[in-house]
C-alpha cells in the first residue's frame, strides 16, 4: 500500500472549515484513499474514501487532486467534538483488508 | 444498531494467566481483524480473519491466537500473556476485505500484564 504523510498537528477555531491535507505521491490506480478519526483512545471511526471523484457524506468532503498524489479531507463546520487524530490510509483490493495506520494528524478544535 | 462489541473494557491480568479477550459484531461481515494500539507505534494489525475458519497473520502475530468459528465472532487469546502484551486492543470488521469497504472499530480493550 502507498504511504501517506501528514502534518503533526493543526488547529481550527469552532465553526469553521477544516482542511487537512495528505500527500499520497506513490498511490497505484487501484488504491483507495480513505480517512477515519480517533478520539482520545475510543475506536477509530470511518469518515470517508474516494478513489477518484471528489465525495461528501454528512460528515465531510474528500478532495482528490486529478494526479490522485494528494487529497484534503474537509470538515465543514468544526465542532469541538471533531477534535481527534485524523488518519489517512491508502488501500488497495491487494491489501487483504489491512488498513495501514500512520501517525495521523492531531486536530485540535477551540471555541 | 451496527456495531462491534468488545469485551471486557479494561483488563488486569498476570504474567502466564490465559485470557480472551472477544470480540463480536452484528452486520453479518465477513471480514474481521485485530489491532493493538501503542504509544510511538501506531495501530498494528495482530490477526485477520477473511470468513468463517479462515485466520491469518498480520503484522504483530506472536503470542496471540485467534479463531472464527462463526461468522459474528472473532477472539483474540493470549495464551501465556507478557507485560509486553500491555496495550489497546481494537477489534474491527467490514463487509468484504476488498479495498472499497469501510471499518467498523470496537471500543477497545485496555489491557495490563503486570
Amino acid at each position: 500500500d502507498a504511504k501517506t504523510t501528514q502534518p503533526t498537528s493543526m488547529d481550527c477555531a469552532e465553526g469553521r472549515a477544516a482542511n487537512l491535507p495528505c500527500n499520497h505521491s506513490t498511490i497505484s490506480g487501484n488504491e483507495y484513499v480513505y480517512w477515519y478519526r480517533q478520539i482520545h483512545s475510543q475506536g477509530p471511526q470511518y469518515i470517508i474514501h474516494g478513489l477518484k471523484n471528489n465525495e461528501t457524506n454528512e460528515m465531510a468532503s474528500l478532495i482528490i487532486t486529478e494526479d490522485r498524489k494528494s487529497s484534503t479531507l474537509i470538515l465543514p463546520h468544526a465542532t469541538l467534538r471533531d477534535t481527534a487524530v485524523y488518519y489517512c490510509i491508502v488501500r488497495g483490493t491487494d491489501s487483504w483488508g489491512k488498513l495501514q495506520f500512520g501517525a495521523g494528524t492531531q486536530v485540535v478544535v477551540t471555541p | 444498531e451496527a456495531q462491534v462489541t468488545q469485551n471486557p473494557r479494561y483488563l488486569i491480568t498476570v504474567t502466564g494467566k490465559k485470557l480472551t479477550v472477544t470480540c463480536s459484531q452484528n452486520m453479518n461481515h465477513e471480514y474481521m481483524s485485530w489491532y493493538r494500539q501503542d504509544p510511538g507505534l501506531g495501530l498494528r494489525q495482530i490477526y485477520y480473519s477473511m470468513n468463517v475458519e479462515v485466520t491469518d497473520k498480520g503484522d504483530v502475530p506472536e503470542g496471540y491466537k485467534v479463531s472464527r468459528k462463526e461468522k459474528r465472532n472473532f477472539p483474540l487469546i493470549l495464551e501465556s500473556p507478557s507485560p509486553n502484551q500491555t496495550s489497546l486492543y481494537f477489534c474491527a470488521s467490514s463487509l468484504l476485505w476488498t479495498g472499497n469497504t469501510e471499518a467498523f472499530f470496537g471500543q477497545g480493550t485496555r489491557l495490563t500484564v503486570v
